[in-house]
């Protein structure tokens, strides 16, 4: 167990709906990272935040965004679902951006 | 773009063979190597490499970094089925992980 906790486990929707993804980090942790990991591009960097404030973007849709909450828990919000949006989410956290990330459980998606 | 490339991508080997995978990057503003063991779901740390020749060593896992070469390798010596998993190498830079897409290492008793 990392000590980063995800919900929920699974979560099937349809095309066109909007999901939220929850995500708190280990303790003392204010960096909290997100991924999208599916079968043919492997884990993907979509976005990290810093102590409440966005850092880094990478592959991720304007359908998505997030945010991190003063409590540094975070948010993945994916609206206008497709179905190749179906994969893993992962956040992962660590204690600043230039340590190792610790992994949460992840969030499997399936837009049907 | 910033790229990391695993080999092989997938291995069968017996039990106490030694297995060595291997990863090269290209990232750019190189801060870190990491490696990852990715069983059923989550991928769990294995190991952080930031100054080049210089060894990790965990059990019956270690790494070493080539920064001139801007390769990593990891390896298992006495396998065991337990090791069976998806290994992911990743370069670090600033702000973000950029992952290989794994080598699947699959040890038969």
């Amino acid at each position: 167990d990392s000590g980063v906790t995800q919900t929920p486990k699974h979560l099937i929707t349809a095309t066109g709906q909007r999901v939220t993804l929850r995500c708190s980090p280990r303790s003392g942790d204010l960096s909290v990272y997100w991924y999208q990991q599916s079968l043919d591009q492997g884990l993907q960097f979509l976005i990290q935040y810093y102590n409440g404030e966005e850092r880094a973007k990478g592959n991720i849709l304007e359908r998505f965004s997030a945010q991190q909450f003063p409590d540094l828990h975070s948010e993945l919000n994916l609206s206008s679902l497709e179905l190749g949006d179906s994969a893993l989410y992962f956040c992962a956290s660590s204690v600043d951006q230039w340590r190792e990330q610790y992994f949460g459980p992840g969030t499997r998606l399936t837009v049907t | 773009e910033d790229k990391v490339v695993q080999s092989p991508l997938s291995l069968v080997v017996h039990e106490g063979d030694t297995v060595t995978l291997n990863c090269s990057y290209e990232v750019t503003n190189f801060r870190s190597l990491l490696w990852y063991k990715q069983e059923k779901k989550a991928p769990t740390f294995l190991f952080m490499l930031t100054s080049s020749g210089i060894e990790k060593k965990s059990g019956r896992l270690s790494s070493i970094l080539d920064k001139k070469e801007l390769f990593s390798i990891l390896n298992i010596t006495a396998t065991q089925t337990g090791d069976s998993a998806v290994y992911l190498c990743a370069g670090g830079s600033n702000y973000k992980l950029t992952f290989g897409k794994g080598t699947l290492l699959t040890v038969n008793p």
